[in-house]
């Protein structure tokens, strides 16, 4: 398997730009999370889906953000309209379902992320 | 909730033995994952402890106390491609989602 794929590696755009980014999960994993990472926040889990259904999107900083998951494997993170503060590197994660029936609890598999520079 | 608590740095030499720790303090704890991240990459599993005491896994091996919310990550015979930030990510009962700590950047020097 090629492991979580992520598009584009780096995103470079003005304020007030759509931006678009996407990520294809691996193959029979049902969960999916899109992290986001900087310098002064860290690692900040933005949302997740089960089976293509957002599950929690409270880490999701403001309206601007939306992700979609609209089959097993594909997912979008939209920020409309982008601002510098939005500059980060955004990463998708994959995981399968444990033998419980919730995500694999002990293993992630990230994808190589989006390095978003907002100017 | 929950919140991981770890050093921002620690250095050491080639060849040297290193521990990075980390605590928490999480409401219906499960487990404790440990990530490395190098420079420009992505995280990359590294261990998963459940249950209290060692895990070994080559030179790595990870540790956890679940009755003192601690844990470490104790990196042995330490190369120059070690150098990296290290992750602790706690694992709650109900959701199974990580959350993570602010990491360790780990310098090593020849």
């Amino acid at each position: 398997d090629a492991g979580v794929i992520q598009s584009p590696r780096h995103e470079v755009t003005e304020m007030g730009q759509e931006v678009t980014l996407r990520c294809k999960p691996i193959s029979g994993h049902d969960y999916l999370f899109w992290y986001r990472q900087t310098m002064m926040r860290g690692l900040e889990l933005l949302i997740y889906f089960n089976n293509n259904v957002p599950i929690d999107d409270s880490g999701m900083p403001e309206d601007r953000f939306s992700a979609k998951m609209p089959n097993a494997s594909f997912s979008t993170l939209k920020i409309q309209p982008s601002e510098p503060r939005d500059s980060a590197v955004y990463f998708c994660a994959s995981t399968p379902a444990s033998l419980a029936g919730g995500p694999s609890y002990n293993e992630q598999f990230f994808g190589p992320g989006t390095r978003l520079t907002v100017l | 909730g929950q919140s991981l608590e770890q050093p921002s740095e620690v250095t050491a030499v080639e060849g040297a033995i290193v521990q990075i720790n980390c605590t928490y303090q999480t409401s219906g704890f499960y487990g404790l994952s440990w990530y490395q991240q190098h420079d420009g990459g992505a995280p990359t599993f590294l261990s998963y402890n459940a249950l209290d005491g060692l895990e070994e896994t080559g030179r790595f091996s990870s540790f956890l106390s679940r009755s003192d919310s601690y844990g470490y990550l104790l990196l042995q015979e330490l190369q120059m491609k070690d150098s990296a930030s290290y992750f602790c990510a706690g694992v709650s009962g109900g959701s199974y989602i990580p959350t993570f700590g602010r990491g360790t950047s780990l310098i090593v020097h020849p």
